[in-house]
């Protein structure tokens, strides 16, 4: 079953703007990730935040992360076309062993 | 370093014939995944491995195989191809506990007719 759920399905922008996409679950967790997917390709590994970090950054990307509220959200600042691309948020669990629950994705388009 | 290195990257099968989708990855990572991605589904987990010689079933397992003899390798094995096995799938390794994320490969299209 989907683990992650993100909202919004679908996010359209322009240059220079920031996007934000965020990200619900439902169980305890370990960690959770997110990841980029240009059409066609594969999933290539963005930022990861444990569930004892509240934030993150890498480079224009934020993470935020409430486990009391089991949500999650990504914000890229200043964005670009070439951040044209889906998101997925997935999440590894706090039990057993380490494979990742992916919700369906953000689509995101950045217009020049 | 190559990646995670997958073969095809595209497949016709008829109904009721197999194949193997190779998996092969030059990390040394534990942890090796496949994943199918179906339109609007996000990616469901087929099968995964902790290592050679380990392996389990995931959230769609039905009709498929998995074996790990070695670390490099994962090959996911359809025994029947069936209409509804037509998707994308992706293989992902990561280190133990995926501290650094999984790594993915480019994908393999199947076509199931």
């Amino acid at each position: 079953s989907q683990q992650g759920e993100e909202d919004p399905q679908a996010l359209s922008i322009q240059e220079g703007e920031n996007a934000t996409m965020n990200c619900s679950y439902k169980t305890s967790i370990n960690n959770l990730q997110w990841y980029r997917q240009n059409s066609g390709r594969g999933l290539v590994h963005l930022i990861l935040i444990r569930s004892n970090e509240r934030e993150k950054h890498s480079g224009r990307l934020r993470v935020t992360l409430d486990t009391s509220k089991k949500s999650s959200s990504l914000l890229i600042t200043a964005s670009r076309a070439a951040d044209t691309a889906s998101y997925f948020c997935a999440t590894e669990g706090d039990s057993g062993y380490s494979t990742l629950t992916f919700g369906k994705g953000t689509m995101l388009l950045v217009s020049p | 370093n190559a990646g995670v290195t997958q073969t095809p990257k595209f497949q016709v099968l008829k109904t009721g014939q197999s194949m193997t989708l190779q998996c092969a990855q030059d990390m040394n990572h534990e942890y090796m995944s496949w994943y199918r991605q179906d339109p609007g589904m996000g990616l469901r987990l087929i099968h995964y491995s902790v290592g050679a010689g380990i392996t389990d079933q995931g959230e769609v397992p039905n009709g498929y195989n998995v074996s790990r003899s070695t670390t490099e390798d994962f090959p996911l094995r359809l025994l029947s191809a069936a209409p509804s096995q037509t998707s994308v799938y992706f293989c992902a390794s990561s280190y133990q506990g995926g501290g650094d994320g999984y790594t993915f490969g480019s994908g393999t299209r199947l076509t199931v007719v």
